[in-house]
């Protein structure tokens, strides 16, 4: 297994697009978790997935914001009609529940909204 | 709602320093754990730390969890430019299905 992955690593798009990520976990962990990072900040939590259970969502999630986990196995969060307020790098982890083993994480995906 | 305040938010020193970064809270944590994350790269675990007064050594770097579990230190010994990076204190709660909650982290900048 290569670690979390997240795709793409880039993506500049105009304000009002449509922009979709996509992460694929590890693949013994059930847990999967977004994050948002703006420049010199700590990562905010966006939500999260048990297999394919979507448990909590943030306040921070405006309705712009959808994600999914259909198979409990990869997972996609789509921004629409997209802001600048929304440029920011966005982390994926994976953990398994139960544990303290703490979140493997990508290299997130930084969007910039020009 | 849980909330940790990391400090110094910025540290530069010398190579051959000590440096010690603090992580608080009001919230108890069922456990608290520490990232060091490089630019352009996601958080990469440094350690977990589950008992209060709990210390844990990796190498230089030096962990500790406070006695009521509501804070942390982290301390580097003879930083080296390697150690140069944006540390991360992040708490778990049961109440928050131990979900993470991230401080704002402490950017370390260690020159040679």
């Amino acid at each position: 297994d290569t670690g979390v992955s997240q795709n793409p690593r880039h993506k500049i798009t105009k304000r009002g697009q449509n922009v979709t990520f996509r992460c694929d976990p590890i693949s013994e962990h059930n847990r999967l978790y977004w994050y948002r990072q703006t420049l010199g900040q700590g990562p905010e939590f966006l939500t999260y997935f048990q297999n394919e259970a979507q448990l909590e969502k943030s306040r921070l999630l405006s309705d712009r914001f959808s994600a999914e986990r259909p198979k409990g196995s990869f997972s996609t969060l789509e921004i629409q009609r997209t802001e600048q307020g929304d440029s920011a790098m966005y982390l994926c982890a994976s953990s398994l529940s139960g544990t303290l083993n703490g979140y493997t994480f990508g290299s997130g995906t930084r969007l910039t909204v020009v | 709602t849980q909330l940790l305040e990391q400090s110094p938010q910025f540290l530069s020193i010398q190579e051959g320093e000590n440096l010690t970064v603090y992580c608080n809270s009001s919230s108890v944590f069922s456990s608290l754990q520490w990232y060091r994350q490089e630019p352009g790269e996601g958080p990469v675990l440094l350690v977990t730390v589950v008992t209060g007064g709990e210390v844990k050594k990796l190498k230089r770097l030096t962990f500790q969890f406070g006695d009521a579990r509501k804070d942390s230190s982290l301390h580097i010994t003879a930083a080296q430019p390697g150690d140069t990076g944006l540390y991360l204190c992040a708490g778990a709660t049961k109440a928050a299905g131990n979900k993470l909650t991230f401080g704002g982290g402490t950017r370390v900048l260690v020159k040679p």
